[in-house]
């Protein structure tokens, strides 16, 4: 069964610092990959995807991450945070035939610092 | 305007009682899921439909109970027998074909009284 860890449950950085969120998978195919955000009370909304080709994918509000397969890792970045990126984000790996379930990490919470 | 719609915002549940999540889409997806958001436990799948008629149970389907008698509409029973309910639930949507990426409503927040 496909599986998602996010190691950090809360992360704390400064306004104007870079970020990166971590994201490891375990699946026995080539994965589907997936970042969302979510504010306080809301759904969830998509950064960004990977389904295959260019490792390295852009998202929305000047997110990317990259697919590293032999480190089963797809870690988020940022180079310079805003007070309007905290949130909570999830990772999530997708079966990549099928019904394409997805399966969610824990999440890790960001907070901004002025 | 497209999009996915939940109702009620906030729902409260008295003990024994069967209570009835809205979900609608008006994307034409012909996938629609229900999700269950516990603090620090991430999201677990209820229960899924690809196709009008055609459910399956997800990870956690125990005391839930859906219909998907149109392509648009997808609502959840949370029934007495589940003992736990109070939780954020969000139900998703997405279009048949491989590739496609899952759209999420904006919750409802279930509370037992």
């Amino acid at each position: 069964a496909q599986s998602v860890t996010q190691p950090d449950i809360h992360i704390t950085v400064s306004e104007g610092a870079s970020l990166e969120l971590r994201c490891n998978y375990s699946y026995g195919a080539t994965p589907y990959l997936f970042w969302y955000v979510q504010s306080p009370g809301q759904g969830l909304q998509l950064l960004l995807k990977y389904f295959s080709g260019d490792t390295l994918v852009q998202g929305i509000k000047g997110f990317e991450a990259e697919f590293k397969r032999s480190q089963s890792s797809f870690n988020l970045r940022k180079p310079s945070v805003h007070w309007s990126d905290a949130a909570e984000y999830f990772c999530a790996v997708g079966e990549s035939f099928g019904n394409e379930k997805l399966t969610f990490g824990t999440g890790t919470r960001l907070t901004i610092i002025p | 305007d497209g999009g996915i719609t939940q109702s009620p915002k906030y729902l409260f549940r008295k003990e024994g009682q069967n209570v009835t999540l809205s979900c609608e889409q008006n994307l034409n997806h012909d996938a629609m899921y229900w999700y269950r958001q516990d603090p620090g436990q991430g999201l677990r799948l209820i229960y899924y439909s690809q196709i009008v008629n055609d459910f399956q149970k997800g990870d956690i389907a125990e005391g839930y109970s859906v219909s998907r008698e149109k392509k648009e509409s997808f609502p959840l029973t949370v029934t007495s027998a589940q003992k736990n309910p109070t939780a954020f639930y969000l139900c998703a949507s997405r279009s048949s074909g491989t590739q496609e990426t899952q759209y999420f409503g904006p919750g409802t927040r279930l509370l037992v009284l």
